[in-house]
């Protein structure tokens, strides 16, 4: 089945610096990578998302990127703010009809003002 | 608001309990999923329903079950509960339930075993 890593665990960085987020998957018939954002206690949210036909996707500070071949992607914050503090979980989805989201282990991303 | 409604939002119940969680889906929905988080597991697929029919499965133990109603909310049934069930169970709704659509999350029920 799919399992998806996802690094770092934890992400400190101050207010206006960059954030990168790395995740790999194992099942090459993956073809939906969703991006969530959970902050303490809460729902999951989902914040961006890309398909397996786009190399690429953005919304305004935060973008995300897929590497089919080495199965990887990526999410990329852009002048963080502090209310980008949460935890951010990557996954993973195949199948023809349904859906089986595999997440990643999450990452505690802080931002410092 | 996700627009997924999830009842109750906290449950404390004991060991060899049976429990009812609920699950409203976002108007227009037909597919729901069920999803357990805890510290040791992380985010963990169950079970994904589509027009009140099960169309996949995860690690969902023998003692769960769930099942998709006509009016498209969803039950899911923990019984025999034992104290490692204790987590934040969390539903999902999406339009068509296909491997590349939206899933959104409601606010989840956690619960507690004693």
């Amino acid at each position: 089945g799919e399992n998806v890593e996802q690094h770092p665990s934890t992400l400190s960085v101050q207010e206006g610096d960059s954030a990168v987020i790395k995740c790999t998957y194992s099942d090459s018939a993956s073809n939906y990578f969703p991006w969530y954002k959970q902050e303490l206690g809460k729902r999951p949210q989902l914040i961006i998302d890309i398909r397996s036909n786009v190399g690429e996707k953005k919304d305004q500070r935060i973008a995300v990127t897929l590497n089919k071949t080495a199965k990887h992607f990526s999410l990329h914050i852009t002048e963080t703010q502090p209310e980008d503090s949460a935890v951010y979980f990557c996954a993973a989805s195949s199948g023809t009809g349904f859906q089986k989201l595999v997440f990643g282990t999450g990452t505690r991303l802080l931002v410092s003002p | 608001d996700s627009g997924v409604t999830q009842t109750p939002k906290h449950l404390i119940t004991a060991t060899g309990q049976r429990v009812t969680l609920r699950c409203s889906p976002r108007s227009g929905d037909l597919s729901v999923y069920w999803y357990q988080q805890s510290l040791d597991q992380g985010l963990q697929f169950l079970i994904q329903y589509y027009n009140g029919e099960e169309r996949a499965k995860g690690n969902i133990l023998e003692r769960f079950s769930a099942q998709q109603f006509p009016d498209l909310h969803s039950e899911l049934n923990l019984s025999s509960l034992e104290l490692g069930d204790s987590a934040l169970y969390f539903c999902a709704s999406s339009v068509t339930g296909g491997a590349d659509t939206e899933a959104f999350f409601g606010q989840g029920t956690r619960l507690t075993v004693v």
